[in-house]
């Protein structure tokens, strides 16, 4: 079984610049993460989905960060214009959600390492 | 809100040895799940043990061991028999359940950078 697909692995950008990420998930997973981590810290969560509605997005930065799920399958996560705070690893992670229990284990792609110059 | 805390910036262990990674959280939740995630220099995140907080018995997967005491708030990661390619970062997270004010989101700790040395 395919993981969950992240493109592209390392991007570097200039300032001001837009760029997006993309993140293809387990196949049948309703549920998808997109999780920002900074150098030498542990991930924190940008937006959830559940199919195609984003249901936690309250860690957003709205004003320049955007994020989609068409036809609740890929995500696309994008930043216009990106910052030098932005540069960090972007993690997507993928779960089937049956039961609203504690246990729905979250499965991660290899990231994207975001570099703005 | 939740909060996970790793004291241990990194820790350094002989091959074959045991080694005990420390994590403490804080939560208002009722119910919530406890997970170990160990991330290799490639930096995918990769699931090594979850405890859920009704779970009378330690759990247990292969090499790994969670030791959970609930009334300390504390989720330590036991790792049995070290071997070279445990060397990475070892992170810990928790979830709450539905219902809870941080359903469906990890919140994960700092991390603990582990060596193993042959």
């Amino acid at each position: 079984e395919a993981g969950v697909v992240q493109s592209p692995r390392y991007k570097i950008i200039e300032k001001k610049q837009p760029v997006a990420f993309w993140c293809n998930p387990i196949s049948g997973h309703n549920t998808l993460y997109w999780y920002r981590q900074n150098l030498g810290q542990g991930p924190e969560l940008l937006i959830r989905y559940e199919n195609e509605e984003a249901v936690d997005d309250s860690q957003l930065p709205k004003d320049r960060f955007s994020a989609e799920r068409l036809k609740g399958v890929d995500s696309t996560l994008k930043i216009q214009p990106a910052e030098l705070g932005d540069s960090a690893v972007y993690l997507c992670a993928s779960s089937l959600v049956q039961l609203a229990g504690a246990y729905n284990e979250q499965f991660f792609g290899p990231g994207t390492r975001l570099t703005v110059l | 809100a939740q909060k996970i805390t790793q004291t241990q910036p990194g820790m350094f262990v002989q091959e074959k040895e045991a080694v005990t990674l420390d994590c403490t959280y804080d939560t208002s939740d009722q119910s919530y799940g406890l997970f170990w995630y160990k991330q290799p220099s490639s930096g995918e995140m990769i699931f090594l043990i979850y405890q859920g907080s009704y779970d009378e018995q330690n759990a247990t997967e292969g090499r790994y061991s969670l030791n959970f005491q609930k009334a300390r708030k504390s989720a330590n990661l036991v790792i049995s028999a070290s071997q070279l390619g445990d060397s990475a970062m070892y992170f810990c997270a928790m979830r709450g359940t539905a219902g809870g004010t941080s359903y469906g989101k990890l919140t994960f700790g700092q991390g603990t950078i582990l060596t193993v040395h042959p």
